[in-house]
Parts: structure tokens; C-alpha cells; sequence
């Protein structure tokens, strides 16, 4: 199995960058094709898919939103992080089934 | 517009079965392969199951392998979810989601069902 691995936990001030990092046990890219995909949950809502492929962002999301890496390295930026960002973001591989990172929760400094 | 409702969920003994279903709209549903992920109270995501666009290929997770059926019927735009020997490590609500591309990630995901095991 593809174990990924977050930090549990992320202070960040308003309208400052975060950097949340996902790390794979083993590399989720293909043919050029990252296999990294990032979701936000709030507390009581479905997951909403923000970045599919690695750095691809879904419709609809704000541009503030960036993902990037490969291989076993990747990240999601939020630049400059609103209140409404305040969340527990999961990233997610389907290279070799489906597995998602233990989810890093986005707190306010 | 994509609509999944999730339906099902509920208070279940363990050893019991509980059959989850996923109604979806706003889409052609026999074009999109289709998941079950859970979340256990306080706890993250975990992909239990999914199924190719025609039914015709099944994938699932080890703990829940002999014990979960994942079905659909196309006529019925209506994903499924047989859940039988229920454990109490099964509590959690229950989302149903697309899959999407040839890449394979959930790009619509219901509201979910909470499906709670206990005596």
C-alpha cells in the first residue's frame, strides 16, 4: 500500500502563505502524470476537491489555491490564506488504488 | 448540476448487514466509475470501495474485502453499498463520490451517511 504521510497540524496568520506538505512512500507519478490529487473538509461538510493531478486546479476553486511536486514530494499553497480557508485539508493518491494522508488541520496563529 | 444523496445509514448490531444507496442526478451516470469513501468520527478519509462505470470491476479495501458488495444499477442512476458481518470499526459516515478521468480522483462527493454499530 501507498502510505501518505501530513503533518497533523498548521498555524498560519491571515493573509499569510501556507505550505501543506504530503509525502508518499512511494512514487505516484505515470507518464508525466502525477497521481496527487488535495481535498478541504470543514468541520460538518463533505470533502471539495481543490487540485487533481498534482497541480491542476478544480473548477470553481480560487486562484489562491496552488499545488506542485512530484514523485513522493508534494505541496499545497494558499496565498494569502482567508478566515474562510480555516480547514482540514487530505491529499490522495490513486496510482495504486485509492489512499488518503492523515489530513493537516489549518489553524489560525 | 451533480447531485449524490446518500441514504441507508442508521444504528446497526454488530454481526448485522445494512445496505447503503447513493442516488445521482445532474449527470449520465453509467459513464463514470463511482466510490464509497468513510470517515469515522473524528477521524480522516478512507476509500472503502470502487466500481468501474458498467459494474464490471470491483475494488476494495482489505478490511472490508468478503464482507462489502459494491453494486450499481445504471437504469437507476443508484450506486450501492451491501455491507454485511458489520464491526464496530465500521462506524462512520459513508460518502459516495465520482470517479473521475482515467486518473482517478472524487470530484463529487455526497453529503454522506452516518451508519453507527453498536449494541
Amino acid at each position: 500500500d501507498i502510505v501518505l504521510t501530513q503533518s497533523p497540524a498548521l498555524a498560519v496568520s491571515l493573509e499569510q502563505r501556507a505550505t501543506i506538505s504530503c509525502k508518499t512512500s512511494q512514487n505516484v507519478d505515470n507518464y508525466g502524470i502525477s497521481y496527487m490529487h488535495w481535498y478541504q473538509q470543514k468541520p460538518g461538510q463533505q470533502p471539495k476537491l481543490l487540485i487533481y493531478e498534482g497541480s491542476n486546479l478544480a473548477s470553481g476553486i480560487p486562484a489562491r489555491f496552488s499545488g506542485s511536486g512530484s514523485g513522493t514530494d508534494f505541496t499545497l499553497t494558499i496565498d494569502p490564506v482567508e478566515a474562510d480557508d480555516i480547514a482540514t485539508y487530505y491529499c490522495q493518491q490513486s496510482k495504486d488504488y485509492w489512499t488518503f494522508g492523515g489530513g493537516t488541520k489549518l489553524e489560525l496563529k | 448540476e451533480v447531485q449524490l444523496v446518500e441514504s441507508g445509514g442508521g444504528l446497526v448490531q454488530p454481526g448485522r448487514s445494512m445496505k447503503l444507496s447513493c442516488a445521482a442526478s445532474g449527470f449520465t451516470f453509467s459513464n463514470y466509475g463511482m466510490a464509497w469513501v468513510r470517515q469515522a468520527p473524528t477521524k480522516g478519509l478512507e476509500w472503502v470501495a470502487t466500481i468501474s462505470y458498467d459494474g464490471s470491476s470491483t475494488y476494495y479495501r482489505d478490511s472490508v474485502k468478503g464482507r462489502f458488495t459494491i453494486s450499481r444499477d445504471n437504469a437507476k442512476s443508484t450506486l450501492y453499498l451491501q455491507m454485511n458481518s458489520l464491526r464496530s470499526e465500521d462506524t462512520a459516515t459513508y460518502y459516495c463520490t465520482r470517479v473521475e478521468s482515467v486518473v482517478y480522483w472524487f470530484a463529487y462527493w455526497g453529503q454522506g451517511t452516518l451508519v453507527t454499530v453498536s449494541s
